[in-house]
């Protein structure tokens, strides 16, 4: 059974700090890595994906993928308020479905 | 981006009584749509995975005659809730599989409450 996991929260940080989110997955033939962000009573929105090894930026946002540990991570800096939402990690291997993990709830404090 | 209509985006309907969702993919072309079920504050579990033109691949523990799936086109997949009841009550949501290493898109989900 592939798995997919994360700390459910929720996860505080006082704003303009740095939010690290943390997520393994089991499944070793995976090989494409999403953040998604999910608001209250919302569908998820594509944050970030990854699909090698290292380190990917996009804005405030920065995604760490490690697949010999089988661990991804988001980091957002400068955390505003309107980024508290929880957060899913979701990982693919070819042709197959997508498998979330939990969800992590961050809750970004003015 | 690719976008994934879902309609509708609530409904309140009676126990017994049937419902259809429908998902649609209006800029490209979906071989594989997948229908997620996410109670509160819980994460998205899959369904089932639509393919056009073949029958519905549902998980273990969804029951095929009672969540009915349609993929008629490559842009339309349809989920029935068929007698509903009260614990079928959840937040629906489609999504849409260009391909390869592509993100999924998601529709904007649908809240159904049985009554």
């Amino acid at each position: 059974q592939k798995e997919v996991e994360q700390n459910s929260g929720p996860l505080s940080v006082p704003e303009g700090a740095i939010a690290s989110l943390n997520c393994t997955y089991s499944d070793r033939g995976s090989q494409s890595f999403f953040w998604y962000r999910q608001y209250s009573g919302k569908s998820p929105e594509l944050i970030m994906s990854i699909y090698s090894n290292g380190d990917k930026e996009d804005g405030r946002f920065t995604a760490q993928l490690n697949k010999a540990s089988q661990y991804v991570s988001l980091l957002i800096r400068d955390s505003q308020p309107s980024d508290s939402a929880t957060y899913l990690c979701a990982v693919n291997d070819y042709g197959q479905n997508f498998v979330f993990g939990p969800g992590t709830r961050l809750s970004v404090l003015p | 981006g690719a976008v994934v209509s879902q309609h509708p985006s609530r409904v309140i309907c009676k126990s017994g009584t049937s419902v259809k969702i429908e998902c649609r993919s209006l800029d490209f072309q979906a071989t594989t749509m997948f229908w997620y079920r996410q109670f509160p504050k819980q994460s998205l579990m899959l369904m089932a995975t639509s393919n056009e033109g073949s029958k519905a691949t549902y998980e273990q523990g969804v029951e095929k005659d009672k969540f009915l799936i349609n993929h008629a086109s490559l842009t339309l997949s349809t989920l029935t809730v068929t007698s509903a009841h009260p614990e079928d009550s959840s937040f629906y949501i489609c999504s849409a599989d260009r391909g390869r290493e592509t993100e999924a898109f998601f529709g904007q989900g649908t809240r159904l409450t049985v009554v």
